[in-house]
């Protein structure tokens, strides 16, 4: 069973707020991402990250930053949070080689 | 640019019948995931297919995998209430150095009724 930890799970913030979305895996993992995924939709990668002080920017385009200051730590900050990064965040993790990518339960974050 | 398209996007099956799920993608690659995702929760991982002819199995799903044809079936046997969720193919682009970056299909969402 993947041990990839996300928090807060539930987050309703209003406008121009700075939100943190934590995600942590203890399974040593070098490769980490963050997806959003819209209710029922397609996962979009917006970062990753293939060890410590490496990140990249995925596909779709966002507003969001990330660090990876620690292996076990992948957290991702919007500065000023609007309406439109409503969405669900997951995060996901793997060793590489075959390339599963384990989850997280997920962030849902909603933006007034 | 890597482009996964499932279909269908919506399935409404009846308890005990057969149904193929189907995975297209747009370029060359052989690694394939499946995935469930019941609503609200995260994804679980239920296959990897990783070269041409791949089969898995695991209870009434199975998958396989076609590298020449860039197409993978989810087949359902015999459905049952607790397949209900949304079920998401992923394809590996394995770009670069590093690769293990998945682009995921739109999803199936699947209904099973008594």
């Amino acid at each position: 069973e993947a041990d990839i930890y996300q928090t807060p799970r539930y987050l309703v913030i209003g406008t121009g707020k700075k939100i943190t979305l934590e995600c942590s895996q203890t399974m040593g993992h070098d490769k980490m991402y963050w997806y959003q995924q819209d209710p029922g939709m397609e996962l979009h990668l917006i970062h990753y990250s293939y060890g410590v002080n490496s990140t990249e920017k995925g596909d779709l385009s966002s507003e969001s930053t990330v660090s990876r200051i620690r292996t076990e730590h992948f957290p991702l900050t919007l500065e000023s949070a609007r309406p439109s990064h409503t969405s669900q965040y997951l995060c996901a993790s793997t060793r590489g080689g075959v390339g599963e990518l384990f989850f997280g339960e997920g962030s849902r974050l909603t933006v007034l | 640019e890597l482009k996964v398209e499932q279909n269908p996007l919506f399935l409404s099956m009846q308890e005990g019948k057969n149904y193929t799920i189907y995975c297209n993608y747009s370029t060359t690659s052989d690694r394939l995931y499946w995935y469930r995702q019941d609503p609200g929760k995260s994804l679980e991982s239920l296959f990897v297919l990783l070269s041409n002819g791949a089969v898995k199995q695991e209870g009434r799903l199975m998958a396989s995998l076609d590298t020449k044809a860039r197409l993978s079936t989810l087949h359902i046997t015999a459905a049952v209430h607790d397949l209900s969720a949304t079920y998401f193919c992923a394809v590996d682009r394995r770009g670069g150095a590093a690769g293990n970056k998945l682009t995921f299909g739109g999803g199936t969402r699947v209904l099973v009724k008594p």
